[in-house]
């Protein structure tokens, strides 16, 4: 059963990097598919963020592409997001999720999602 | 950028019945389409990928059809642990703003 766990900083400054880390459990991620951060602001839609393929390979939501990075680390079975200059406006629930390339690129397996505050 | 675009915003549908919901891209993609179902304080689930294939555990009663640039999900008989929002996705990307399903 693959499982997937968001961890980080709850709360994060004006300014500041946000950082996240998704542990992945029941399945290696040396072993294929693609990686991808979804995040979704306080009662509103989901917003794809950036996707990560284990060979390193990197796609990016053309509106953050500037202040997102997306790394893979296979030897620990996790893959991590940071989110630099972050403001109000990046105060949401991150999520991470596998991607299935084979069938179209769905978001097959979720984590629980970790609420990211943005405040001083 | 690809933009998808969704409808209605809110859909209100008594049990048994058959909801309609639609998606439309601003330029084709193909198959490469997803539906998902989302419900308070829950990540959200995937129901449909490859515009027609249910996911593992999917009931039958969830269906996708389309290709294109326009998708529709209908759920045949609307049971009452449906009522959630539900969001199309493109391509692993942009994702549709989301219709919410309400039970009448």
């Amino acid at each position: 059963q693959v499982q997937l766990q968001e961890s980080g900083p709850g709360l994060v400054k004006p300014s500041e990097t946000l950082s996240l880390t998704c542990t992945v459990s029941g399945y290696f991620i040396s072993s294929g598919y693609y990686w991808g951060w979804i995040r979704q602001p306080p009662g509103k839609g989901l917003e794809w963020i950036a996707s990560i393929y284990q060979s390193g390979n990197t796609y990016y939501n053309p509106s953050l592409k500037s202040r997102v990075t997306i790394s893979v680390d296979k030897s620990r079975n996790h893959f991590s997001l940071k989110l630099s200059s972050v403001t109000a406006a990046d105060t949401a629930v991150y999520y991470c999720a596998r991607v299935d390339a084979l069938t179209g690129y769905p978001f097959d397996y979720w984590g629980q999602g970790k609420l990211v505050t943005v405040s001083s | 950028e690809i933009v998808m675009t969704q409808s209605p915003a809110t859909l209100s549908v008594s049990p048994g019945e058959r909801a309609t919901l639609s998606c439309r891209a601003s330029e084709s993609v193909s198959s490469n389409l997803a539906w998902y179902q989302q419900k308070p304080g829950q990540p959200p689930r995937l129901l449909i990928y490859g515009a027609s294939t249910r996911a593992t555990g999917i009931p039958a009663r969830f269906s996708g059809s389309g290709s294109g640039t326009e998708f529709t999900l209908t759920i045949s008989s609307l049971q009452s642990e449906d009522s959630a929002v539900y969001y199309c996705q493109q391509y692993g990307e942009t994702f549709g703003q989301g219709t919410k399903v309400e039970i009448k």
